[in-house]
């Protein structure tokens, strides 16, 4: 079945570390995106990528790292520059650039910074 | 001011209750999608809609894009409806980026 995987589920990090958060999905879908959700908050936007080798800063980008090197792949790094990264993460992906197209999401990875 | 408002912000309903959520957005959009995020995190696309009406089992989507507005309509309502349930849009300016509202956590009481 097609469908966007995130891992890891858990992640804990201690303070000075980066990570990297896997998404992948096998939707054939152009645009990427990667959210933060907080308790509380909207999802707030990271960075966004429509095509491969093409990614925009989203409203919160700082800290963070992408790269989209294949179609199906967008891995997010949380740097040590991330001040507060312990949050909830949310990798999506969309049928069709810029259009109204189906909007799908992963289970999510929840990093915790120790 | 958000540029997507959901009310309620929690909403709590006995079984079988008809419960309607809302949203209205300030901006002029080409897509308006409904999501629902149960504990643990997923979220599940439940309708797109760009005009009109749409049905899916249980769960009536509207939108009326003059007066920037849609509901979310859950009939005969259930506790394994209990869930956060997101409005996102996506805005005609040319970005590609949704804009969602904060979230109605709906609890179903059996």
């Amino acid at each position: 079945d097609g469908g966007i995987t995130q891992s890891p589920k858990y992640l804990f990090r201690k303070e000075g570390q980066n990570v990297t958060l896997s998404c992948e999905q096998n939707l054939n879908h152009d645009a990427m995106y990667w959210y933060r959700q907080d308790p509380g908050q909207g999802l707030r936007l990271i960075y966004y990528s429509q095509i491969v080798n093409d990614f925009q800063k989203g409203d919160i980008a700082e800290g963070y790292s992408v790269s989209r090197e294949k179609k199906e792949s967008f891995p997010l790094t949380v740097t040590s520059a991330q001040k507060n990264p312990t949050a909830f993460y949310l990798c999506a992906s969309s049928s069709r650039t810029g259009y109204a197209g189906e909007l799908f999401f992963g289970e999510g990875s929840r990093l915790t910074v120790l | 001011k958000n540029e997507v408002e959901q009310s309620p912000q929690n909403l709590t309903a006995q079984e079988g209750e008809f419960i309607t959520i809302n949203c209205s957005y300030s901006v002029g959009i080409s897509a308006l999608h409904w999501l629902q995020q149960h504990p643990g995190g997923g979220i599940v696309s439940l309708f797109m809609l760009s005009s009109g009406k749409k049905k899916h089992g249980r769960l009536i989507a509207t939108i009326n894009i003059q007066e920037k507005h849609s509901s979310l309509h859950i009939t005969a309502s259930h506790p394994r409806d209990s869930a956060v349930y997101i409005c996102a849009v996506l805005p005609t300016s040319g970005t590609y980026k949704y804009i969602f509202g904060t979230g109605t956590r709906l609890k179903v009481l059996a």
